[in-house]
Protein backbone atom coordinates (compact mmCIF):
# COMPACT_ATOMS: atom_id res chain seq x y z
CA UNK A 1 0.00 0.00 0.00
CA UNK A 2 1.02 3.41 -0.75
CA UNK A 3 2.30 5.26 1.67
CA UNK A 4 4.02 9.02 3.08
CA UNK A 5 7.36 8.60 3.77
CA UNK A 6 9.32 10.91 6.06
CA UNK A 7 12.71 11.18 7.44
CA UNK A 8 14.19 11.39 9.90
CA UNK A 9 11.76 9.70 12.32
CA UNK A 10 13.09 11.76 15.40
CA UNK A 11 15.54 14.57 15.27
CA UNK A 12 17.08 16.25 18.40
CA UNK A 13 19.08 19.25 17.87
CA UNK A 14 19.88 22.19 20.20
CA UNK A 15 18.47 25.61 19.34
CA UNK A 16 20.25 27.70 17.07
CA UNK A 17 21.31 25.11 14.92
CA UNK A 18 19.90 24.35 11.69
CA UNK A 19 17.27 21.40 10.81
CA UNK A 20 15.86 20.07 7.87
CA UNK A 21 13.09 17.45 7.30
CA UNK A 22 12.24 15.15 3.90
CA UNK A 23 8.73 14.64 2.54
CA UNK A 24 8.01 11.81 -0.34
CA UNK A 25 4.28 12.04 -0.62
CA UNK A 26 1.63 9.21 -2.43
CA UNK A 27 3.05 9.11 -5.89
CA UNK A 28 0.82 11.05 -8.27
CA UNK A 29 -0.17 13.34 -5.50
CA UNK A 30 -0.83 16.74 -6.64
CA UNK A 31 -1.50 18.86 -2.87
CA UNK A 32 1.37 18.33 -0.13
CA UNK A 33 1.42 19.89 3.07
CA UNK A 34 3.47 20.09 6.28
CA UNK A 35 1.91 20.64 9.72
CA UNK A 36 2.91 20.87 13.08
CA UNK A 37 1.39 19.13 15.90
CA UNK A 38 2.17 20.21 19.30
CA UNK A 39 1.21 17.64 21.94
CA UNK A 40 -2.37 17.33 23.12
CA UNK A 41 -2.93 19.63 20.15
CA UNK A 42 -4.37 19.13 16.73
CA UNK A 43 -2.22 19.69 13.37
CA UNK A 44 -1.78 23.21 12.51
CA UNK A 45 -1.01 23.33 8.74
CA UNK A 46 2.40 25.93 8.45
CA UNK A 47 2.40 25.08 4.28
CA UNK A 48 0.51 23.84 1.44
CA UNK A 49 1.47 23.20 -2.21
CA UNK A 50 0.41 22.47 -5.33
CA UNK A 51 2.65 20.47 -7.37
CA UNK A 52 5.81 22.99 -7.11
CA UNK A 53 4.03 25.57 -5.68
CA UNK A 54 2.93 27.15 -2.86
CA UNK A 55 -0.39 27.98 -2.64
CA UNK A 56 -0.54 28.62 1.07
CA UNK A 57 2.08 29.84 3.28
CA UNK A 58 0.53 32.07 5.70
CA UNK A 59 1.13 30.42 8.77
CA UNK A 60 4.55 29.75 8.29
CA UNK A 61 6.69 31.70 10.39
CA UNK A 62 8.96 32.97 7.67
CA UNK A 63 11.98 34.51 9.32
CA UNK A 64 12.91 31.16 10.53
CA UNK A 65 11.49 28.30 8.63
CA UNK A 66 11.62 27.13 5.01
CA UNK A 67 10.31 25.08 2.40
CA UNK A 68 10.48 23.67 -0.81
CA UNK A 69 9.47 21.32 -3.65
CA UNK A 70 11.30 21.84 -6.52
CA UNK A 71 10.19 19.02 -8.86
CA UNK A 72 6.89 18.91 -7.73
CA UNK A 73 7.49 15.58 -5.96
CA UNK A 74 8.97 15.47 -2.59
CA UNK A 75 9.67 18.74 -0.19
CA UNK A 76 11.95 19.83 2.30
CA UNK A 77 10.94 21.65 5.47
CA UNK A 78 13.57 23.97 7.20
CA UNK A 79 14.07 25.24 10.29
CA UNK A 80 16.99 28.11 10.60
CA UNK A 81 17.63 28.65 13.96
CA UNK A 82 15.64 26.07 15.43
CA UNK A 83 14.19 27.70 19.30
CA UNK A 84 12.99 25.50 22.05
CA UNK A 85 9.66 26.28 21.09
CA UNK A 86 9.84 24.63 18.00
CA UNK A 87 9.76 21.10 19.63
CA UNK A 88 6.85 19.25 17.99
CA UNK A 89 5.55 16.47 15.28
CA UNK A 90 6.21 17.83 12.32
CA UNK A 91 3.78 15.89 9.69
CA UNK A 92 3.44 15.76 6.28
CA UNK A 93 0.18 14.86 3.99
CA UNK A 94 -0.52 14.33 0.22
CA UNK A 95 -3.83 14.50 -1.29
CA UNK A 96 -4.53 13.49 -5.06
CA UNK A 97 -5.86 16.19 -6.78
CA UNK A 98 -4.75 19.65 -6.66
CA UNK A 99 -6.64 21.67 -4.56
CA UNK A 100 -6.60 19.33 -2.08
CA UNK A 101 -10.36 17.69 -2.91
CA UNK A 102 -9.82 14.31 -1.61
CA UNK A 103 -8.45 13.06 1.94
CA UNK A 104 -5.22 13.99 3.07
CA UNK A 105 -2.78 10.68 3.88
CA UNK A 106 -0.36 11.31 6.48
CA UNK A 107 2.75 10.53 7.12
CA UNK A 108 4.54 9.19 10.67
CA UNK A 109 6.23 12.25 10.94
CA UNK A 110 9.40 13.38 12.43
CA UNK A 111 9.44 14.29 16.15
CA UNK A 112 11.65 17.15 16.80
CA UNK A 113 13.47 18.11 19.89
CA UNK A 114 14.93 21.33 20.65
CA UNK A 115 17.56 21.23 23.56
CA UNK B 1 -9.82 31.88 10.97
CA UNK B 2 -11.30 29.22 11.41
CA UNK B 3 -12.95 28.18 14.74
CA UNK B 4 -13.40 24.52 15.07
CA UNK B 5 -14.30 22.93 18.61
CA UNK B 6 -14.57 19.63 19.89
CA UNK B 7 -14.32 18.11 23.33
CA UNK B 8 -10.57 17.84 25.10
CA UNK B 9 -11.61 14.41 26.17
CA UNK B 10 -14.04 11.36 27.03
CA UNK B 11 -14.08 8.08 28.33
CA UNK B 12 -16.65 5.01 27.21
CA UNK B 13 -16.64 1.23 28.16
CA UNK B 14 -15.89 -1.36 25.93
CA UNK B 15 -19.21 -2.44 23.55
CA UNK B 16 -20.69 1.10 24.21
CA UNK B 17 -21.43 3.62 21.83
CA UNK B 18 -19.85 7.22 22.27
CA UNK B 19 -20.64 10.26 20.23
CA UNK B 20 -17.74 12.69 19.67
CA UNK B 21 -19.02 16.47 18.61
CA UNK B 22 -17.52 18.84 16.50
CA UNK B 23 -18.51 22.59 16.02
CA UNK B 24 -16.88 25.07 13.41
CA UNK B 25 -17.11 28.39 12.67
CA UNK B 26 -15.80 28.89 9.36
CA UNK B 27 -15.58 31.13 5.89
CA UNK B 28 -15.62 29.15 2.44
CA UNK B 29 -16.46 25.50 3.80
CA UNK B 30 -15.99 22.90 1.72
CA UNK B 31 -16.78 19.22 3.69
CA UNK B 32 -15.26 17.71 6.96
CA UNK B 33 -13.30 14.91 7.77
CA UNK B 34 -12.81 13.16 10.88
CA UNK B 35 -9.11 11.66 11.67
CA UNK B 36 -8.07 8.30 14.03
CA UNK B 37 -4.49 9.01 15.64
CA UNK B 38 -2.84 6.73 18.21
CA UNK B 39 -0.45 8.03 20.31
CA UNK B 40 2.70 8.55 18.27
CA UNK B 41 1.56 7.68 15.24
CA UNK B 42 -0.01 10.07 12.09
CA UNK B 43 -3.72 10.39 11.88
CA UNK B 44 -5.98 7.69 9.61
CA UNK B 45 -8.60 9.07 7.76
CA UNK B 46 -11.78 7.56 8.71
CA UNK B 47 -14.68 9.88 7.35
CA UNK B 48 -15.49 12.39 5.12
CA UNK B 49 -18.71 14.74 5.30
CA UNK B 50 -20.05 17.56 2.44
CA UNK B 51 -23.88 17.24 2.08
CA UNK B 52 -26.04 17.23 5.73
CA UNK B 53 -26.68 13.80 6.73
CA UNK B 54 -25.03 11.26 8.14
CA UNK B 55 -22.15 8.32 6.59
CA UNK B 56 -21.96 5.12 8.00
CA UNK B 57 -18.81 2.77 7.74
CA UNK B 58 -18.72 0.12 9.68
CA UNK B 59 -18.39 1.00 13.25
CA UNK B 60 -18.20 4.52 12.80
CA UNK B 61 -20.76 6.77 11.70
CA UNK B 62 -20.19 10.79 11.24
CA UNK B 63 -22.86 12.94 10.59
CA UNK B 64 -23.08 16.57 9.23
CA UNK B 65 -25.43 19.74 9.38
CA UNK B 66 -23.92 22.72 7.70
CA UNK B 67 -26.10 24.94 8.74
CA UNK B 68 -26.11 24.53 12.37
CA UNK B 69 -22.23 24.01 11.66
CA UNK B 70 -22.11 20.92 13.16
CA UNK B 71 -20.87 17.55 13.27
CA UNK B 72 -20.46 14.46 15.10
CA UNK B 73 -18.37 10.73 15.14
CA UNK B 74 -20.40 8.03 16.50
CA UNK B 75 -18.36 4.95 17.51
CA UNK B 76 -20.44 1.68 18.12
CA UNK B 77 -19.36 -1.11 19.75
CA UNK B 78 -16.52 0.26 21.19
CA UNK B 79 -13.38 -1.30 21.74
CA UNK B 80 -9.93 -1.53 23.57
CA UNK B 81 -7.90 -0.23 20.39
CA UNK B 82 -10.58 2.78 19.67
CA UNK B 83 -8.34 4.57 22.38
CA UNK B 84 -7.24 6.91 20.66
CA UNK B 85 -7.36 11.22 19.62
CA UNK B 86 -10.12 11.93 16.90
CA UNK B 87 -9.57 14.63 15.06
CA UNK B 88 -12.37 17.06 13.30
CA UNK B 89 -10.69 18.93 10.52
CA UNK B 90 -12.90 21.25 8.38
CA UNK B 91 -12.07 22.10 4.59
CA UNK B 92 -11.96 25.45 3.03
CA UNK B 93 -11.79 26.74 0.15
CA UNK B 94 -9.40 29.91 0.04
CA UNK B 95 -7.93 31.56 -2.89
CA UNK B 96 -8.65 28.79 -5.22
CA UNK B 97 -6.94 26.00 -3.16
CA UNK B 98 -8.70 23.57 -0.69
CA UNK B 99 -7.01 23.92 2.77
CA UNK B 100 -7.56 21.56 6.06
CA UNK B 101 -7.71 22.90 9.60
CA UNK B 102 -8.09 20.73 12.31
CA UNK B 103 -9.64 21.09 15.49
CA UNK B 104 -7.62 20.05 18.88
CA UNK B 105 -8.90 16.87 18.97
CA UNK B 106 -10.78 14.72 21.28
CA UNK B 107 -9.05 11.79 23.40
CA UNK B 108 -10.88 9.10 23.61
CA UNK B 109 -10.52 6.22 26.76
CA UNK B 110 -12.04 2.84 26.38
CA UNK B 111 -12.43 1.16 29.71
CA UNK B 112 -12.80 -2.46 30.29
Amino acid sequence: EAEVAQSPRYKITEKSQAVAFWCDPISGHATLYWYRQILGQGPELLVQFQDESVVDDSQLPKDRFSAERLKGVDSTLKIQPAELGDSAMYLCASSLYRGGNTEAFFGQGTRLTVV
Amino acid sequence: GQNIDQPTEMTATEGAIVQINCTYQTSGFNGLFWYQQHAGEAPTFLSYNVLDGLEEKGRFSSFLSRSKGYSYLLLKELQMKDSASYLCAVRVLQTGANNLFFGTGTRLTVIP
